[in-house]
């Protein structure tokens, strides 16, 4: 299947800093990529929707301002959390799909964020 | 609202017997369905998927079946091993355009396969 890349796989940064976690795609191009999170032992949320060349779209209850998107090229996208506080400390995970109408996505390997 | 339900937080199986894990959804707009694997501090590894106008697909050890009337699907694993100790998410992705790769989580099953 398709690679995705994600980095960096572990962060940890003090409450008030921003923190910028890349996603790349790295054999095919992704128009659309996905960024979800996942807390302890719970399902994995959908966040937003990142398009390539356009603004993201955002799932309810997501703060667009302090989650940042950035989907510059076809095969990057960055997720930029503002400000964090302890309770942004979670794990991030992308995703692509490869090529238009491809329901099967790909993600990447995660990113463990901790907000001290 | 939980539109995926994976209701057995766990399931333990010997090697080599079969392993069958289930997941229901609410959402009669969701058209495809996937199953994944993932590790701890890991992203979800696909497996096996299905199109609703199926209701099996096969690939190797693993089975997908979907009865659609009950909104059930179940990933069936034969013979089960040790390496596929996981969690397994059942995700459902609604119908095409800006939904294709937009996906819906179960709250994954933990599975445990025993030598």
């Amino acid at each position: 299947g398709a690679v995705v890349s994600q980095h960096p796989s572990r962060v940890i940064c003090k409450s008030g800093t921003s923190v910028k976690i890349e996603c790349r795609s790295l054999d095919f191009q992704a128009t659309t990529m996905f960024w979800y999170r996942q807390f302890p032992k719970q399902s994995l949320m959908l966040m937003a929707t990142s398009n390539e060349g356009s603004k993201a779209t955002y799932e309810q209850g997501v703060e667009k301002d302090k989650f940042l998107i950035n989907h510059a090229s076809l095969t990057l996208s960055t997720l930029t959390v503002a400000s964090a506080h302890p309770e942004d400390s979670s794990f991030y995970i992308c995703s692509a799909t490869e090529g238009a109408g491809a329901y099967e996505a790909f993600f990447g390997q995660g990113t463990r964020l901790t907000v001290v | 609202d939980q539109q995926v339900k994976q209701n057995s937080p766990s399931l333990s199986v010997q090697e080599g017997r079969i392993s069958i894990l289930n997941c229901d959804y609410t959402n009669s707009m969701f058209d495809y369905f996937l199953w994944y694997k993932k590790y701890p501090a890991e992203g979800p590894t696909f497996l096996i998927s299905i199109s609703s106008i199926k209701d099996k697909n096969e690939d190797g050890r693993f089975t997908v079946f979907l009865n659609k009337s009950a909104k059930h699907l179940s990933l069936h694993i034969v013979p089960s091993q040790p390496g596929d100790s996981a969690v397994y998410f059942c995700a459902a992705s609604a119908d095409g355009g800006t939904s294709y790769g937009k996906l819906t989580f179960g709250q994954g099953t933990i599975l445990t396969v025993h030598p």
